[in-house]
């Protein structure tokens, strides 16, 4: 059971070039998360979803896109990378209830330069 | 500013000392969560708590949900090398999952 992966792990970016980050889960879960962690940030949520085809903003959304088109994957876009997004980001799925587990995706190390 | 505010941000203790870690927040969770993530992990569940004024305990660790649902802390009692980590809790509001700013903890043996 792969649980929720990230592809790609590793990525460095020249500011301005676009690029997607992929999340899947196979745990058939409705709820996807995107987040990216800084140092002494935690995790800050960037935009979320609750079903297949739909998406809502986060705490900080700007200068990120996504979208949900099968409910097992979750895709994070940068339209125009900025060095302000150099960052680690972090996928979460789980399912409804209010006390319900996330299940994380092991991250993306993305540079932007 | 983030929703939720831990505290301390860093904390280095001895093995066999005892640590609190505090969460607070101006708003009201349905549940709150608390999670310990080790380097190039993601974030693992340690424990949910859903009613204000409970208290759960996981071996060593006790976590408690405040009375109003907007703050909670960890409490670790003779930590060890091995509890070292980053602790985040998790704020549950609607459909929106919140996290902390996080906790670095350090026991030295």
């Amino acid at each position: 059971n792969a649980g929720v992966t990230q592809t790609p792990k590793f990525r460095v970016l020249k500011t301005g070039q676009s690029m997607t980050l992929l999340c899947a889960q196979d745990m058939n879960h409705e709820y996807m998360y995107w987040y990216r962690q800084d140092p002494g940030m935690g995790l800050r949520l960037i935009h979320y979803s609750v079903g297949e085809g739909t998406t809502a903003k986060g705490e900080v959304p700007d200068g990120y896109n996504v979208s949900r088109l099968k409910k097992q994957n979750f895709l994070l876009g940068l339209e125009s990378a900025a060095p302000s997004q150099t960052s680690v980001y972090f996928c979460a799925s789980r399912v409804y209830p209010r006390g319900a587990e996330a299940f994380f995706g092991q991250g993306t190390r993305l540079t932007v330069v | 500013t983030q929703l939720l505010e831990q505290s301390p941000q860093f904390l280095s203790i001895q093995e066999g000392e005892n640590l609190t870690v505090y969460c607070n927040s101006s708003s009201v969770f349905s549940s709150l969560q608390w999670y310990r993530q080790e380097p190039g992990e993601g974030p693992v569940l340690l424990v949910t708590v859903v009613t204000g004024g409970e208290v759960k305990k996981l071996k060593r660790l006790t976590f408690q949900f405040g009375d109003a649902r907007k703050d909670s802390s960890l409490h670790i009692t003779a930590a060890q090398p091995g509890d070292t980590g980053l602790y985040l809790c998790a704020g549950i509001t609607g459909n929106q999952f919140y996290f902390g700013t996080g906790t670095s903890l350090t026991v030295i043996p």
